[in-house]
């Protein structure tokens, strides 16, 4: 069964720093990894979705890379904002299109 | 495009009767959509898949009769927790695909509906 983990498990920056997010998987045969963010007591947003094939994929200030064969993908967040205070979610999908979810990282950005 | 309305948004109801919660893809058919579980602090576990016109699949440790599930149209699965225990109190959260898409495809997910059995 897929185990996925991210570390670590609260992060709090300055406003302004650059950061990462770690996501590990432990089985490597994945079609795609998504990042999604959620909000206190809310849903998930996608934030990207990057493909086996890919080793990395870019949206605004945040930029995912995906190193299959170790089982590792980052989230690179530039330039940190207080509105990016949330918890940050990686998930693999596994054949029966079920996703497997990480245990998040709540990230606090601080003005 | 890609909306998924999930409601209601909270529930508070008594311990012993039942709460329907519906997942709604807006702008899309989900012949499949997703029933997710999440406590405090913790991830999503996944409690069953909703198929269109056929029966759920529900996940190990994940009681059919007291979780029901509906899928009686592509654009909306209904999750009716049945004599509800304070133990059922939690956060649910359904997500959809969109029908004919792969497994890379994004997921889209509802904002979740905060339940507490009192």
């Amino acid at each position: 069964k897929q185990e996925v983990t991210q570390i670590p498990a609260a992060l709090s920056v300055p406003e302004g720093e650059n950061l990462v997010l770690n996501c590990s998987f432990t089985d490597s045969a994945i079609y795609n990894l998504q990042w999604f963010r959620q909000d206190p007591g809310k849903g998930l947003t996608s934030l990207l979705l990057i493909q086996s094939s890919q080793r990395e994929q870019t949206s605004g200030r945040l930029n995912a890379s995906l190193d299959k064969s170790s089982g590792r993908s980052t989230l690179y967040i530039a330039a940190s904002q207080p509105g990016d205070s949330a918890t940050y979610l990686c998930a693999v999908p596994n054949t029966g299109n079920q996703f497997y979810f990480g245990t998040g990282t709540s990230l606090t950005v601080i003005p | 495009g890609a909306v998924v309305s999930q409601h209601p948004s909270w529930v508070i109801c008594k311990s012993g009767t039942s709460v329907k919660i519906e997942c709604r893809s807006l702008d899309f058919q989900a012949t499949t959509m997703f029933w997710y579980r999440q406590f405090p602090k913790q991830s999503l576990m996944l409690m069953a898949t909703s198929n269109e016109g056929s029966k759920a699949t529900y996940e190990q440790g994940v009681e059919k009769d007291k979780f029901l599930i509906n899928h009686a149209s592509l654009t909306l699965s209904t999750l009716t927790v049945t004599s509800a225990h304070p133990e059922d109190s939690s956060f649910y959260i359904c997500s959809a695909r969109r029908t004919g898409s792969s497994y890379n495809s994004p997921l889209h997910f509802g904002n979740g509906t905060r339940l507490t059995v009192t």
